[in-house]
């Protein structure tokens, strides 16, 4: 299948810093890509959606000023938190949409936990 | 899209087949049926998705009642890395529009597979 990393696996930082994720995709090119969070014992919760050359589209209540989103090539989206704070911390997890022979489907990175002390 | 219904855990004998249920009774005709799973701290992972014929990859077989109303995501030798946390997601799978492929998880099925 295809392959879709993320960058860092795994930060801590200090409460009212910023922090960037990477998310790629490996051996496809995808026009939209995903970015969701996951709270302990929790499902995962779609962020926003993030497509190629325009601006993201953020779901309800999700703050587009504190998590920046910027999708600047056909393989590479980033999600830029602000001024982090620990209620920030969680499991971000990408995933990049690839057509296939019946619709599409998407292929997940591996996530990054964030934790803000 | 519409709204999926699975058991919130199951149990499967290693070596077995793991059958996990989903139910969809308000899906749509031009709506697919995708599983994923996702394991412990990891991204979930895609196993296989239909439409209304049965599906089998390498992975896992898909069988789709006949009005669609419900589906089950067959394991056909279960093994300890199986034990996952399953999602059935039902959704447009027409490809265009900036806000098509959004996927909506529940909670899923817990499958441990014992020894």
């Amino acid at each position: 299948g295809a392959v879709v990393s993320q960058h860092p696996s795994r930060v801590i930082c200090k409460s009212g810093t910023s922090v960037k994720i990477e998310c790629r995709s490996l051996d496809f090119q995808a026009t939209t890509m995903f970015w969701y969070r996951q709270f302990p014992k929790q499902s995962l919760m779609l962020m926003a959606t993030s497509n190629e050359g325009s601006k993201a589209t953020y779901e309800q209540g999700v703050e587009k000023d504190k998590f920046l989103i910027n999708h600047a090539s056909l393989t590479l989206s980033t999600l830029t938190v602000t001024s982090a704070h620990p209620e920030d911390s969680s499991f971000y997890i990408c995933s990049a949409r690839i057509l296939v022979s019946r619709g599409d489907t998407q292929y997940f990175g591996p996530g990054t936990r964030l934790t803000v002390l | 899209d519409a709204k999926t219904t699975q058991p919130p855990s199951m149990d499967c004998a290693e070596g077995r087949a793991a059958n996990l249920p989903c139910n969809h009774s308000t899906i749509s005709g031009n709506e697919y049926v995708y599983w994923y799973r996702q394991i412990h701290s990891q991204g979930p992972q895609y196993i296989i998705h239909g439409l209304k014929n049965n599906e089998t990859n390498e992975m896992a077989s898909l069988i789709i009642t006949e009005d669609r109303k419900s589906s089950t995501l067959i394991l056909p030798h279960a093994t300890l890395r199986d034990t996952a946390v399953y999602y059935c997601i039902v959704r447009v799978g027409t490809a265009g529009g900036t806000s098509y492929g959004k996927l909506t998880f529940g909670q899923g099925t817990i499958l441990t597979v014992h020894p």
